[in-house]
């Protein structure tokens, strides 16, 4: 069985100031791990991912994440938030012998200017 | 130019009603899905097509049946519409589905109100 969990419901943070949105996991085999972002009224779209390699990834519009087997924890993070970065984001996994994505509850983040 | 295509946008129907959503997507890719977004947000896989193979089948409703007429195309049809079926349904494609292929791109949804 797969699952993750995202423990924050809500982030918030000041423009300029960091971001981290947090995830977690739990898989039976090998994880591969996404996250997505959801702006109000529309599609999710991909924003980074990790496969295998290195434990830190790089995606789009600045952020980054870092796999970490031992904590089984995907967060994601920014150095340094806009108030464009304010949406929902979705923490995702699947399972290496699974063909379904698990998607996490999401968080909503709000950077204030 | 869009990739990944829903229609409708917007669909409020009567209770017991049938209806059908449509999705294209014009990247290539070989695999299709559904999902169901409810009011909090979450967010489900229905089903899934590879090359017009079903491959993935949650436990959902059989009154909720997806059709493939090609690999472009993933349609979902809804027979005997109940209140529960009130969500934001979305369509996605990825390459494939194992790897570096799976990354999905999301279609920009159909909102269901059922009255």
């Amino acid at each position: 069985a797969q699952s993750v969990a995202q423990p924050e419901d809500q982030v918030n943070v000041a423009e300029g100031n960091p971001l981290t949105v947090k995830c977690t996991y739990s898989v039976s085999g090998n994880p591969y791990l996404f996250w997505y972002v959801q702006y109000p009224n529309r599609g999710l779209q991909f924003l980074l991912k990790y496969i295998t390699g290195d434990n830190l990834v790089k995606g789009s519009y600045g952020f980054e994440a870092e796999f970490n087997k031992s904590q089984t924890s995907f967060h994601l993070k920014k150095p340094s938030a806009l108030v464009s970065d304010s949406a929902l984001y979705f923490c995702a996994v699947r399972d290496f012998n699974d063909y379904k994505l698990s998607f996490g509850a999401g968080t909503t983040v709000t950077v204030r200017a | 130019d869009t990739a990944v295509s829903q229609t409708p946008k917007y669909l409020v129907t009567q209770m017991g009603n049938d209806k059908s959503i449509k999705c294209e997507q014009n990247l290539g890719h070989d695999t299709m899905y559904w999902y169901k977004q409810d009011s909090k947000k979450f967010l489900k896989i229905m089903f899934s097509y590879n090359n017009k193979e079903l491959i993935i089948n949650e436990t959902v409703p059989n009154r909720f049946s997806p059709k493939s007429p090609d690999k472009a195309h993933l349609n979902l049809h809804i027979n005997s519409l109940e209140l529960g079926d009130s969500a934001v349904y979305f369509c996605a494609s990825s390459q494939g589905f194992r790897g570096e292929q799976e990354t999905q791109y999301f279609g920009p949804g159909t909102r269901l109100l059922v009255l």
